[in-house]
Order: structure tokens, then sequence, then C-alpha cells
């Protein structure tokens, strides 16, 4: 499976800023998986992005709060804007895997975000 | 009702025992299935796929009954590094993409 990376690994933000996550596969990957995890919860999908073309979002999720960026095959960015309380969680991309099994993802270790 | 349902847990079993989680989704056009593992603050591995005909992979067992929409994984010989949250995932196909939607998970301890 593919290695992958995020940065940072952890954050204390205050409310009112943004924040943006950067996750790098050493591998070239078509869709990338932008997650969140809120304490105690499981995962939901924030959206999909794939290389030059728009990122879809998931309902609950727009643009203007989460852009992404998907400059190339190996790497993309989540920013989380105007960051309040509830955006406290763990930040996860995932990428599908390039082996015979159909639709497995593989996640990078998270960002864990805390907002004051 | 949600999409993929699991009983949370925890299941607190001695080592050696067997143990098995079950797994329900609402989706009836869903077409792969997942065990993913979650270790405290770590990310989600990939424990095993689930198939139609059931898969054994070493300790454990998924079986996937389409009918039931029901899913199960079984581990049997537990082990102590067996303790972990189970999460139940499975994969909804739409337009010309899919997406993941992941169970809250059933959380297994194992005591020596």
């Amino acid at each position: 499976s593919a290695v992958i990376s995020q940065k940072p690994s952890r954050d204390i933000c205050q409310r009112g800023t943004s924040l943006t996550i950067q996750c790098q596969v050493d591998s070239q990957v078509t869709m990338m998986f932008w997650y969140r995890q809120q304490p105690g919860q499981s995962l939901t999908l924030i959206a999909t992005a794939n290389q030059g073309s728009e990122a879809t979002y998931e309902s609950g999720f727009v643009i203007d709060k989460f852009p992404i960026s998907r400059p190339n095959l190996t790497f993309s960015t989540l920013t989380v804007s105007n960051m309040s309380p509830e955006d406290s969680s763990i930040y996860l991309c995932s990428v599908e895997g390039s082996g015979t099994g159909a639709y497995e993802q593989y996640f990078g270790p998270g960002t864990r975000l805390t907002v004051t | 009702r949600k999409e993929v349902e699991q009983d949370p847990g925890p299941f607190n079993v001695p080592e050696g025992a067997t143990v098995a989680f079950n797994c329900t989704y609402s989706n009836s056009a869903s077409q792969s299935f997942f065990w993913y593992r979650q270790d405290c603050r770590k990310e989600p591995k990939l424990l095993m796929s689930v198939y139609s005909s059931g898969n054994e992979d070493g300790r454990f067992t998924a079986q996937l009954n389409r009918a039931s929409q029901y899913i199960s994984l079984l581990i049997r010989d537990s082990k102590l590094s067996d303790s972990a949250t189970y999460l139940c995932v499975v994969n909804t196909v739409m337009d010309s993409s899919y997406k993941l939607i992941f169970g809250s998970g059933t959380r297994l301890l194992v005591r020596p």
C-alpha cells in the first residue's frame, strides 16, 4: 500500500483563523479523500479530490469552509477556514489502494486539530 | 436509520476467546465491504475486505449475507494485541465516483 504522510500532525489554533493540512503520497494516485473524525465518532467523508478537477463535497461540507487543492497526483491540501471549536477533530486523508482490492482505501496518520 | 450500524460494545473478553462482531447496512446497492481496525489515537487500517463467499485470514473470518444486508467478523484465539475498535465499512457507488460509509465501530478489549 502507499505511504501517506500528513502535516501538521497536530495543531492548536484560535477561533477565526485558518489551517491548511497537507497530504503527501509516495506514489501517483487518481483519487484522494478527506475525512473528519470528531471526538468519539467514526469517520465522515468531507470531499473527494481528483487531480485536474474540482473537489466533490459531501452534504454538509462546503468549499468556502473546506477549500481543497489537488495540484498533482501525489499531493493535496485541505484548509479549515474561519475555525470554531466545533471544528476540533482529527482530519485524515486517504487514497485508493493500487492492489487488486477494489475500493480499498489507505489512510494517512491524521492531523489532530484543537480550536480554542 | 444509520447507513451502517454496529454494536458499539465494548466487548471485554479473555485471551484465547472467540468473539464475533455484527454489522448491518441499509443500502441494498452497496457492492464492497470491509473491516478496518483503529487503535486509540491512530488512523484506521484495513483489516480485510469481505467477499460474497466469505473469507478467512489467519484468526479472522469475515462473512457477508447480501439478502439480510449483514456482515460479520469472527476473531478466534483473541490476543491482547487485538484490543482496538473495529469499523465496519460499506462502499456506495455514485455516478462516476464512490464513497465509503463507516460504522461507528465496535470496541474490543482483550484481557489477560
